[in-house]
């Protein structure tokens, strides 16, 4: 069974502060990718990662950077957390055909 | 015009219905096409894949026109526990990013 883990369910940050969401993957896939879900507007795509050390922005990277220095690790950085930031955060791997992605539990930032 | 699209929704309706879902998809290119079911303030899960010939996973049936750049969602006999959000999404070519449509969310009433 894949399995996909984000390393917080919930998670409380101020204003200003530097803040790593962390996603690791058990089942050896290439194509890792962030998401945000917001009410209203759907999944949208912060970065996603092909392989070690690879990254492509998505379509909201602005504010985000990301580090993929191992195959099964994901991470997503907030440079400086702001209150437009908080949402549900979805960390996402896949194979490279043409199979589905399996997702992580959410982590949902709070930013105060 | 959003790369994938989908009825907005809300659909109500009673326990037994049949309900149909439609999205439409604008990269031609896309290659592969599925159907998640996402809970409340949960994560999204697979549903089913799409495939050109139409498939079905028992009370679910799913099919896909690549011309008209279609794809359906049939529910025979909703069942309380199909209330949910169903997310349409499509995939690219090797190793692209997955775009979802903005889900339709249904609720099965008693």
């Amino acid at each position: 069974d894949v399995k996909v883990t984000q390393s917080s369910r919930y998670l409380v940050k101020r204003t200003g502060e530097k803040v790593f969401l962390e996603c690791v993957q058990d089942m050896d896939h290439e194509n890792m990718f962030w998401y945000r879900q917001d009410p209203g507007l759907g999944l949208r795509l912060i970065y996603f990662s092909y392989d070690v050390k690879m990254k492509e922005k998505g379509d909201i990277p602005e504010g985000y950077s990301v580090s993929r220095e191992k195959k099964e690790r994901f991470s997503l950085i907030l440079e400086s957390a702001s209150t437009n930031q908080t949402s549900m955060y979805l960390c996402a791997s896949s194979p490279v055909f043409n199979t589905e992605a399996f997702f992580g539990q959410g982590t949902r930032l709070t930013v105060v | 015009r959003k790369e994938v699209e989908q009825d907005p929704g809300p659909f109500n309706v009673p326990e037994g219905a049949t309900v149909a879902f439609n999205c439409t998809y604008s990269n031609s290119a896309s290659q592969s096409f599925f159907w998640y079911r996402q809970d409340c303030r949960k994560e999204p899960k697979l549903l089913m894949s799409v495939y050109s010939s139409g498939n079905e996973d028992g009370r679910f049936t799913a099919q896909l026109n690549r011309a008209s750049q279609y794809i359906s969602l049939l529910i025979r006999d909703s069942k309380l526990s199909d209330s949910a959000t169903y997310l349409c999404v499509v995939r690219g070519a090797y190793g692209q990013n997955f775009v979802f449509g903005p889900g339709t969310r249904l609720s099965v009433l008693p």
